[in-house]
């Protein structure tokens, strides 16, 4: 069955650390896509990324990075130089099965950066 | 474009009221769904729909009906409202064939008490 796995149910940083998101996935698929969203205090989802599996490359937009490893199952998201709007919960996400094409996430991790 | 708009935003209910939700989705999209989302429990997948006239259970059903009439609307229904069913709910829609990219509405907050 498709499981995403995110173990950090909170993490506080001050601005300007640097912070990683876990995801840990299941997938019974040999070719797959995983997802990040942010969800700021306003409560709208937002995408963040989109990845195939194909491409195992790490993936950088400004100071948000993610590290993609089949081996280990896993594809955490980095922010480098965090600021105090990055503070909301961040969801990561698998696809169900391609019938449905509806999105699997995990548990989201809440980061908090103070000032 | 809106792109997906959700109807109403806010709403209390008393125990065993009954209400409808409406999505809609202005981009023509075959695929819409709802989903609840909890504290700590990520989205969960209630209904979806593959098609205008078409809807099929997702994980967590019970206590919920659907109806897509209409390719752009989405209607979410509960018939008897439990405190359990206090939740946020989110719409989505998509369009097969774009590497299952969802596009999100912004959320209906409701309470039951």
């Amino acid at each position: 069955a498709q499981k995403v796995t995110q173990a950090q149910t909170e993490i506080s940083v001050v601005e300007k650390e640097d912070v990683t998101l876990d995801c840990v996935y299941e997938t019974r698929d040999t070719t797959y896509y995983l997802f990040w969203y942010k969800q700021p205090p306003s409560g709208e989802l937002v995408f963040l990324i989109r990845r195939n599996s194909f491409d195992e490359q790490n993936e950088i937009s400004g100071r948000y990075s993610w590290n993609f490893q089949k081996s280990t199952s896993s594809f955490n998201f980095t922010i480098t130089a965090s600021q105090v709007v990055d503070s909301a919960v961040y969801f990561c996400a698998l696809p169900m099965d391609t019938g449905r094409r509806a999105l699997t996430f995990g548990s989201g991790t809440r980061l908090q950066v103070q000032p | 474009n809106a792109g997906v708009t959700q109807t109403p935003k806010f709403r209390v209910l008393k125990t065993g009221q009954s209400m409808t939700l409406l999505c809609a989705q202005d981009m023509n999209h075959e695929y819409m769904y709802w989903y609840r989302q909890d504290p700590g429990m990520g989205l969960r997948l209630i209904h979806y729909s593959v098609g205008e006239g078409t809807t099929a259970k997702g994980e967590v059903p019970d206590g919920y009906n659907v109806s897509r009439l209409k390719k752009q609307n989405f209607l979410l229904g509960l018939e008897s409202a439990a405190p359990s069913q206090t939740s946020v709910y989110f719409c989505a829609s998509s369009y097969p064939g774009i590497a299952y990219e969802q596009y999100f509405g912004p959320g209906t907050r409701l309470t039951v008490t």
